[in-house]
């Protein structure tokens, strides 16, 4: 099973852009261990949320995470060129000892 | 700050078992707060778990490939391999060693995975004869 995510979203620079993920009960729905990772072609994922709403350091203010029952959202305040990236989130699950992730979205910056 | 470097065959034959090892820098694989996992990501797709491992030598691993996988820590060396058998196109992928934030119990479920902080910077694995 996977976390539900839309393949793409887009925003105009400057504006905020929002990512959904969904689970269920037994992952997002009950537990905090929700991540947020962004990617570039050909390059690795990288970090930017983790515990729903915590940010590593160095990552930017503008990357938000908040999670509202089985559904958790990226934030993404300001968009910039740079953020142009594939986003993924991933889930402790009480199902699976390896967790879960999303299928991953697109962002296009317009 | 920890890095990771994966290494092994970029060409795997078709049966054949996919060997994969992870070298760990600036950090140790005996960390008690950490697992050290492998996933991959096919062309066009999405992130796969495959497993993680620590460093006492228990793993998850993802139930679709159980049957095929094997991850093995090597404290000395401070490394961590991936074994993957009977290979077939549909593993052609780029893979991926992690650390993995989590935490391990002695009582009950022993693996919890919370997030992964650091990643490797992939190799790419292509099954073909």
């Amino acid at each position: 099973s996977a976390l539900t995510q839309p393949a793409s979203v887009s925003a105009t620079r400057g504006q905020a852009v929002t990512i959904s993920c969904t689970g269920t009960e037994s992952d997002i729905g009950s537990y905090k261990f929700v991540s947020w990772y962004q990617q570039y072609p050909g390059k690795a994922p990288k970090l930017i949320v983790f515990d729903v709403t915590n940010r590593p350091s160095g990552v930017s203010s503008r990357f938000s995470g908040t999670k509202s029952g089985k559904t958790a959202s990226l934030t993404i305040s300001g968009v910039q060129p740079e953020d142009e990236a594939l986003y993924y989130c991933s889930s402790y699950s009480s199902s699976f000892e390896v967790g879960l992730f999303g299928g991953g979205t697109q962002l296009t910056v317009l | 700050h920890v890095q990771l470097q994966e290494s092994g065959p970029g060409l795997v034959k078709p049966l054949e078992t996919l060997s994969l090892t992870c070298s760990v820098s600036d950090g140790s694989v005996s960390s008690t707060n950490h697992f050290w996992g492998w996933i991959r990501q096919s062309p066009g797709k999405g992130l796969e778990w495959i497993g993680y491992i620590y460093f006492i030598g228990t793993t998850s691993y993802n139930p679709s490939l159980t049957s095929r996988v094997s991850i093995s820590v090597d404290t000395s060396s401070n490394q961590f391999s991936l074994r993957l058998s009977s290979v077939t196109a549909a593993d052609t992928a780029r893979y991926y060693c992690a650390r993995v934030v989590g935490h391990y119990s002695n009582y009950g479920r022993p693996h919890s995975y919370y997030y992964i902080d650091v990643w490797g910077k992939g190799t790419t694995v292509t099954v073909s004869s």
